[in-house]
């Protein structure tokens, strides 16, 4: 069963315009962890945010938010003032107690100058 | 401080060679992790070490894939009989835990395998 949903392929943005990518996941869990990660083209995975299902806040870091919606069980990105080194393949991500993290295919974000 | 470490950068084999990827975890982590990524898809979970403990070999597509974690630091994933099929990059991630929510994992560069 499909665990963690990105529904966007592909995403477009102006550079310093801010830009959201979705994320849904599915589990009976009622303790888990949901974190976003960057691939530049270089290749390398680099985490960028955590979201605790516990969590009361929405997690920040910089210009990093995670729109947390437990009821929807949705975890979207949100990105403020893209710039150009925001262009890469962004994935979300699950882990409940255990050994894996589910990934989700990705999202691939453009930011246009 | 230094990150997760993978080589080679880069592998090129001919079919039916066996081809060994090294993962040097950062210093203190107890957790690894093996990923195999296609081109252009998602990350395939292969296999995990979490400190003495039996690996989760849960992943491992099939039996020419073998890995082994000496002294609970540097693994190595080994591909036995290459196939074409074989052909991606191999992340390596380490975690200073595991089986806990909040445990985050750090990735390594990846190694881009070919396989003629």
């Amino acid at each position: 069963a499909q665990k963690i949903t990105q529904t966007q392929p592909g995403m477009f943005v102006q550079e310093k315009e801010a830009v959201t990518l979705d994320c849904t996941y599915d589990t009976s869990d009622p303790s888990y962890g949901l974190f976003w990660y960057k691939q530049p083209s270089s290749g390398e995975m680099i985490f960028l945010i955590y979201q605790g299902s516990y969590d009361q806040q929405n997690a920040t870091e910089g210009r990093y938010s995670l729109n947390f919606q437990k009821a929807r069980k949705s975890a979207n990105l949100v990105i403020s003032a893209s710039q150009l080194g925001d262009s890469a393949m962004y994935f979300c991500a699950m882990r409940y107690y255990g050994n894996q993290f589910y990934f989700g295919t990705g999202t691939s974000l453009t930011v246009i100058p | 401080g230094a990150g997760v470490s993978q080589s080679p950068s880069n592998k090129v084999t001919e079919k039916g060679k066996d081809v060994e990827l090294r993962c040097d975890p950062i210093s203190g982590h107890t957790a690894l992790y093996w990923y195999r990524q296609s081109l252009g898809q998602g990350l395939e979970f292969l296999i995990y070490f979490q400190g003495n403990s039996a690996p989760d070999k849960s992943g491992l597509p099939s039996d020419r894939f073998s890995a082994e974690r000496t002294g609970g630091s540097v693994s190595t994933l080994t591909i036995q009989r290459t196939q074409q099929e074989d052909s991606a990059v191999y992340l390596c991630a380490s975690s200073l835990v595991a089986g806990g929510t909040t445990d985050t994992q750090y990735f390594g560069p990846g190694t881009r395998l070919t396989v003629l």
